[in-house]
Order: structure tokens, then C-alpha cells, then sequence
């Protein structure tokens, strides 16, 4: 067990619909991260937030948005929905969001869109 | 983004070391290298990190070469329960981001 919890595991939604995956990440972690996994792309970073702030932004749709609140567990906002966003998504937290910090990944929710 | 490459697949006997071999030709100076491992139906797992210097740790070690273009997880003895996907990956320290390769799936033999 990482400590990083995710909700929903499953999510199975349709076309158009907008869903939002949780994310709560390890006691005293300060930095979440997104990721996507499909089969065809293998995993994806999505955005990186620390202490509330966005850090970076790799290759999320502007369909897709996050945010990290005041108690530091962050959600992903996904809508418009699509059959290829259908995947896997991580969450990952760490103490920093530095280089020398590993990352603790949640067990992920997997949706799927109809 | 610098990239990482990986060979698909690589197959190890129970109880040898196994060597897993990564490429990141194009990686930065300021690029740490990360190592994770996915077992079916979970998240990935941390395995190890290191920047410059080799690094060893309960799981592994990180073997990085001298001009950091490239670099070997090493899994001293191999158990049925190491059989996964290993992922090396490059984090910037710039991009505040994790870039993953494609993984090697390794699989163990009894």
C-alpha cells in the first residue's frame, strides 16, 4: 500500500460526459501528479501540482483540468468525453516536487467510455 | 523532453541477477533517472533514482554511466514476485515533470 488513495476505481461513463477522479495523496506530501496510461501511448504525465499551485503541464487535453486544494488532495476534471480517453489514470504524490523525490502511485481509476 | 529506450522484453531464471539496460541519449544534466516497476493491475511502484553516482537500495541498484547516456537496474537475485514491467524514466529537474519509456516487461522463470 503507497498511501495514495484514488477514487473511483471504476468509472464507466458515456460519450459527452464530463467525470471527475480524486486523488488524496500520502500524509504530508506536498506534490500530485497526473498520469494517463492507454495501451497505445503507455504512460503519460499530465500535470504536476505543488502545495496548491500548478508546477507543469505535459500533455493534457484542454478538455481536461485539475486542481489541488487547501488540504492538498487534488481532483482531475475530465469532460467532453471521448471513447479514446478511455484508460487508466494514476495519481502519484511526493514530499517535493523536486528530481531527487520519488513518487508514490495510487492503485489508479480505470474508465471507461462508452 | 529527453527520451528513454528500452528493450521489450527480457527473461531472467529465479534466484539470478538480472540486468536491465536503459539508453537516454539526449538526457540533461540536470535529469534525474528513475526507475519504476508496474506489476499487472497496480500502480507503478518506486524502485530506485540516482543523478551522477551508482546507487543501491533495499530493492535494486543504479548503475549510471560515466557520461549518463545510459544506464542498468540491477536486481541482485531475481524472485517469481519481480515479474513486471520496468519503466526508466527521466525527471526534469527543469519540467518538474516524469517522462516514461515504453518499459521492459520481465518475465522470470521458475
Amino acid at each position: 500500500d503507497s498511501g495514495v488513495t484514488q477514487t473511483p476505481k471504476h468509472l464507466i461513463t458515456a460519450t459527452g460526459q464530463r467525470v471527475t477522479l480524486r486523488c488524496s495523496p500520502r500524509s504530508g506530501d506536498l506534490s500530485v501528479y497526473w498520469y494517463q496510461q492507454s495501451l497505445d501511448q503507455g504512460l503519460q504525465f499530465l500535470i504536476h501540482y505543488y502545495n496548491g499551485e500548478e508546477r507543469a503541464k505535459g500533455n493534457i487535453l484542454e478538455r481536461f483540468s485539475a486542481q489541488q486544494f487547501p488540504d492538498l488532495h487534488s481532483e482531475l476534471n475530465l469532460s467532453s468525453l471521448e471513447l479514446g480517453d478511455s484508460a487508466l489514470y494514476f495519481c502519484a504524490s511526493s514530499d517535493s516536487g523536486l528530481g531527487g523525490a520519488e513518487q508514490y502511485f495510487g492503485p489508479g481509476t480505470r474508465l471507461t467510455v462508452t | 523532453d529527453a527520451k528513454t529506450t528500452q528493450p521489450n522484453s527480457m527473461e531472467s531464471n529465479e534466484e539470478e541477477p538480472v540486468h536491465l539496460p536503459c539508453n537516454h541519449s539526449t538526457i540533461s544534466g540536470t535529469d534525474y533517472i528513475h526507475w519504476y516497476r508496474q506489476l499487472p493491475s497496480q500502480g507503478p511502484e518506486y524502485v530506485i533514482h540516482g543523478l551522477t553516482s551508482n546507487v543501491n537500495n533495499r530493492m535494486a541498484s543504479l548503475a549510471i554511466a560515466e557520461d549518463r547516456k545510459s544506464s542498468t537496474l540491477i536486481l541482485h537475485r531475481a524472485t517469481l514476485r519481480d515479474a513486471a514491467v520496468y519503466y526508466c524514466s527521466l525527471y526534469g529537474a527543469g519540467s518538474y515533470q516524469l517522462t516514461f519509456g515504453k518499459g521492459t516487461k520481465l518475465s522470470v522463470i521458475p
